[in-house]
């Protein structure tokens, strides 16, 4: 597509639901990227795909997090038993190599 | 392992006056440096980039930034705001690791702009 996409935009669950985060990058980007922005906060590293590479995944908080990327394109983000800490808004980004991060609008995570 | 720190949290300055937001980051080789804006509720634009060459690096709406290796900076520059420059300026210093950009952002500094 044109854009990287994000869905869904905006996402309210309940503490200790799983929730899922979806990612779809531009089309012919190899690398994909997840952070994450808390209210107030820069952003937070939390995982990377490149290519056929394994996942850098140093920035994950825990092991309630994982991503996983199908056929080298869309990207899904879980987090399990969320937390009321978690509420974040997750930002998407790919590119090629080199050229800098196209983000996606986000999506905006409410624990209650 | 990199790191980037932008001293200014929150920034005021009155439209059509000049603009410089500070950058300093921290890398062992040759850094490749970011500023991205993020408008209210929105994802993040890329501004500018510097990779290698000219120190000097020209953005789009009119932002510049100036490499100084010897202070370790990235400044932010516009000569004149605009009220549409209002917004949350990320500074980010990246890697080049097997074709993927991983990057570091700073803090970010919010910018207001005073009609």
């Amino acid at each position: 597509g044109a854009g990287v996409s994000q869905s869904p935009s905006n996402k309210v669950t309940e503490k200790g639901k799983d929730v899922e985060l979806r990612c779809d990058p531009i089309s012919g980007h190899t690398a994909l990227y997840w952070y994450r922005q808390s209210l107030g906060q820069g952003l937070e590293f939390l995982i990377y795909f490149q290519g056929n590479s394994a996942p850098d995944k140093s920035g994950l908080p825990s092991d309630r997090f994982s991503a996983e990327r199908t056929g080298g394109s869309v990207s899904t983000l879980t987090i399990q038993r969320t937390q009321q800490e978690d509420s974040a808004v997750y930002l998407c980004a790919s590119s090629l190599a080199g050229v800098g991060y196209t983000f996606g609008s986000g999506t905006r995570l409410t624990v209650v | 392992a990199q790191s980037v720190t932008q001293p200014d949290i929150h920034i005021t300055v009155s439209e059509g006056a000049s603009l410089e937001l500070r950058c300093n980051y921290s890398y062992g080789a040759t850094p490749y440096l970011f500023w991205y804006v993020q408008s209210p509720g929105q994802g993040l634009q890329l501004l500018l980039k510097y990779f290698s060459g000219d120190t000097l690096v020209q953005g789009i709406k009119g932002f510049e930034a100036e490499f100084k290796r010897s202070q370790s900076s990235f400044n932010l520059r516009k000569p004149s705001v605009h009220w549409s420059d209002a917004a949350e300026y990320f500074c980010a210093v990246g890697t080049l690791i097997q074709g993927a950009q991983k990057l570091v952002f700073g803090q970010g500094t919010r910018l207001t702009i005073n009609p």
